[in-house]
């Protein structure tokens, strides 16, 4: 069975450092997509990167970017230069391809909050 | 705006009362997607649609809840005889079934209160 794992229920950073986020899940699938969402105290899930599994590269997006290690079975989110609208809760989240039930397992979440 | 809209945005109910929460989906997308959260969790899925059709539904979706989504543009999603248990965010996203990798752009959510 597909599973995620967020393994930091929260985290502070100072403004303008890196942050990693981890991620480690749990598939027996070959292809798959991996997500990262943010989601601010309004309550919205806002979509920030993805990465299929069988992409060679990682994906970027701005300031933000995953660390993907198939091998590992990780795909941990760097953000680069944190701003103080960082701060919120973040989803590692999966969906496997092989069929048409397209639904995203979510991982519990890790609660970022940015130090001024 | 051109995102995924629901309504309302919060709702309070006393226990057995039924309710109903709208979704409005990305105007050219395809898929619907209802997802409930409780607090300090993910989302767990729901059901989805393809069009109108109902493809999918979560064991978590019992008999008192019941989704539509009758022309394939937006859905309903309704709980009947609701439950304290029942309190939690519901978020409506939906995405284009393209052949290709999927993104599913998400809703602000309805905000459930069962007293």
């Amino acid at each position: 069975a597909q599973k995620i794992t967020q393994t930091q229920p929260g985290m502070f950073v100072q403004e303008k450092e890196a942050v990693t986020l981890d991620c480690t899940y749990d598939t027996s699938d070959q292809s798959y997509g991996l997500f990262w969402y943010k989601q601010p105290s309004s309550g919205e899930m806002i979509f920030l990167i993805y990465q299929g599994s069988y992409d060679e590269q990682n994906a970027t997006e701005g300031r933000y970017s995953l660390n993907f290690q198939k091998a590992r079975k990780s795909a941990n989110l760097v953000i680069s230069a944190s701003q103080l609208g960082d701060s919120a809760m973040y989803f590692c989240a999966m969906r496997e391809d092989y069929s048409s039930a397209s639904k995203i397992i979510f991982g519990s979440g890790t609660r970022l909050s940015i130090r001024p | 705006d051109t995102g995924v809209s629901q309504d309302p945005r919060h709702k309070i109910t006393k226990r057995g009362q039924n309710v109903t929460f709208r979704c409005d989906p990305i105007s050219e997308h395809n898929r619907l997607y209802w997802y409930r959260q409780t607090l300090g969790q993910g989302p767990e899925f729901l059901t989805y649609f393809q069009n109108e059709a109902q493809l999918e539904k979560s064991r978590l979706l019992s008999d008192r809840f019941s989704a539509e989504r009758p022309k394939g543009s937006f859905s309903t999603l309704e709980i009947q005889r609701t439950e304290q248990g029942d309190s939690a965010m519901y978020l409506c996203a939906s995405s284009l079934a393209s052949g290709g990798p999927e993104t599913q752009y998400f809703g602000p959510g309805t905000r459930l209160l069962v007293l």
